[in-house]
């Protein structure tokens, strides 16, 4: 079936860095541009960053940008997320998700796959 | 890129129908029409149950249904039912980036 799941989360110091993995299947990954959202503790939804469906354009949430870095490799069927110099802020459930267009050098239709999310705690 | 405003809570009776606003500004949601709403249960990861303003993804009741006036946009849940009680959260497409709602805590009485 349709299916996301992330990995990659943990426990770590502030300003250290994580990459985040979302493991795709069920569908023609390549074909789709791609999410990130985190949620932190008992907050709302807060979209993180995406990526076309060929690589080729990125866009992220003014509050990580320069400091995350979404990317993805199609060939094997990953997305990554790299987080760098992570504060309390960047403590959240990360989740993967799909775009509902395909295709299409448009993006931001929707996000209609979800992953079940990894968990990044910053703590010293 | 400022939050989309939700109202915090909307409650209603079973078989009653509710509106959740979602207001924006000229840069998001009154620009255009890229708005789509998300269901989540405590502990769940979020579902899409509005798409592109209006649009309903296969699997959805058609009991949910969206719609924008001007700045601002809305979920209509129809036939309140106990499984709609959750927590729902629009997005919007804002000038190369997207945006979301506080959320909104709908209660079932």
């Amino acid at each position: 079936q349709v299916q996301l799941v992330e990995s990659g989360g943990g426990v770590v110091q502030p300003g250290t860095s994580l990459r985040l993995s979302c493991t795709p299947s069920g569908f023609n990954f390549r074909a789709y541009a791609m999410h990130w959202v985190r949620q932190a503790p008992g907050k709302g939804l807060e979209w993180v960053a995406v990526i076309s469906y060929d690589g080729h354009n990125k866009y992220y949430a003014d509050s990580v940008k320069g400091r995350y870095a979404i990317s993805r490799d199609n060939s094997n069927n990953t997305l990554w997320l790299q987080v760098n110099s992570l504060g309390a802020e960047d403590t959240a459930m990360y989740y993967c998700a799909r775009d509902v267009a395909r295709l299409t050098g448009s993006y931001f239709y929707g996000m209609d796959v979800w992953g079940q999310g990894t968990t990044v705690t910053v703590s010293s | 890129q400022s939050a989309l405003t939700q109202p915090a809570s909307v409650s209603g009776s079973p078989g009653q129908s509710i509106t959740i606003s979602c207001t924006g500004t000229s840069s998001d949601v009154g620009s255009y029409n890229l708005v789509s709403w998300y269901q989540q249960h405590p502990g769940k990861s979020p579902k899409l149950m509005i798409y592109e303003v209006t649009k309903r993804p296969s699997g959805v009741s058609n009991r949910f249904s969206g719609s924008k006036s001007g700045h601002t946009a809305s979920l209509t849940i129809s036939g309140l039912q106990a499984e709609d009680e959750a927590d729902y959260y629009c997005c919007s497409y804002a000038d190369g980036t997207s945006v979301f709602g506080g959320g909104t805590k709908v209660t079932v009485l």
